[in-house]
């Protein structure tokens, strides 16, 4: 089945910089793939997503990024803000459309 | 709308005790899904929906069951409480597969 993995646990950057979060998939066929946003002791909530015919799908302050060829896709988050502190999730919906999540990324930002 | 209604919001369990947590929907939703999420990790697949009628597993499945006999409700059920099933349950829905899911507040679970 499907496997997703997600890097780096936990992301510290300075307010105003840039983070970026990068995940691998295995299922070649996989051909959707959400990020979410998790504070703390509240629900999962879309923030972007991305889907196979796509290599780049961009929102504002947020990009997202899809190698189909390496497998792998990229969160990018621009001009950081405070309340962009959160933990961060990707996920990849494979061929028996179960949606299969990363571990997460807890990122921090820096006054 | 009230979205994705999950109850309870908490729960104390005594190992082999059963119980279901109930999960719905009011967006018209096609799919729905059942989701636990223990500390440090990420949510992982208990069952999924992808229509009244049909269910199948995810990637943990076992000690659960569920069934979708209405395109609104998607129940969860313990069958006989383990203290590895302690966790926050959340359940979801969306449109079909690949579009936004839409998260119920969770249930949080403890069993003893």
């Amino acid at each position: 089945g499907e496997n997703v993995e997600q890097h780096p646990s936990t992301l510290s950057v300075q307010e105003g910089d840039s983070a970026v979060i990068k995940c691998t998939y295995s299922d070649s066929a996989s051909n959707y793939f959400p990020w979410y946003k998790q504070e703390l002791g509240k629900r999962p909530q879309l923030i972007i997503d991305i889907r196979s015919n796509v290599g780049e799908k961009k929102d504002q302050r947020i990009a997202v990024t899809l190698n189909k060829t390496a497998k792998h896709f990229s969160l990018h988050i621009t001009e950081t803000q405070p309340e962009d502190s959160a933990v961060y999730f990707c996920a990849a919906m494979d061929s028996n459309y179960q949606l299969i999540w990363g571990a997460g990324t807890k990122l921090i930002i820096k006054p | 709308n009230a979205g994705v209604t999950q109850t309870p919001k908490f729960q104390v369990l005594k190992t082999g005790q059963s119980m279901t947590l109930q999960c719905a929907q009011d967006m018209n939703h096609e799919y729905m899904s059942w989701y636990r999420q223990d500390p440090g990790m990420g949510l992982r697949l208990i069952h999924y929906s992808v229509g009244a009628g049909i269910t199948d597993q995810g990637e943990v499945p076992n000690g659960y069951n569920v069934s979708r006999s209405t395109t609104e409700d998607f129940p969860l059920r313990l069958l006989s409480a383990a203290p590895s099933q302690t966790s926050v349950y959340f359940c979801a829905s969306s449109r079909t597969s690949t579009y936004e899911q839409y998260f119920g507040p969770g249930t949080r679970l403890t069993v003893t």
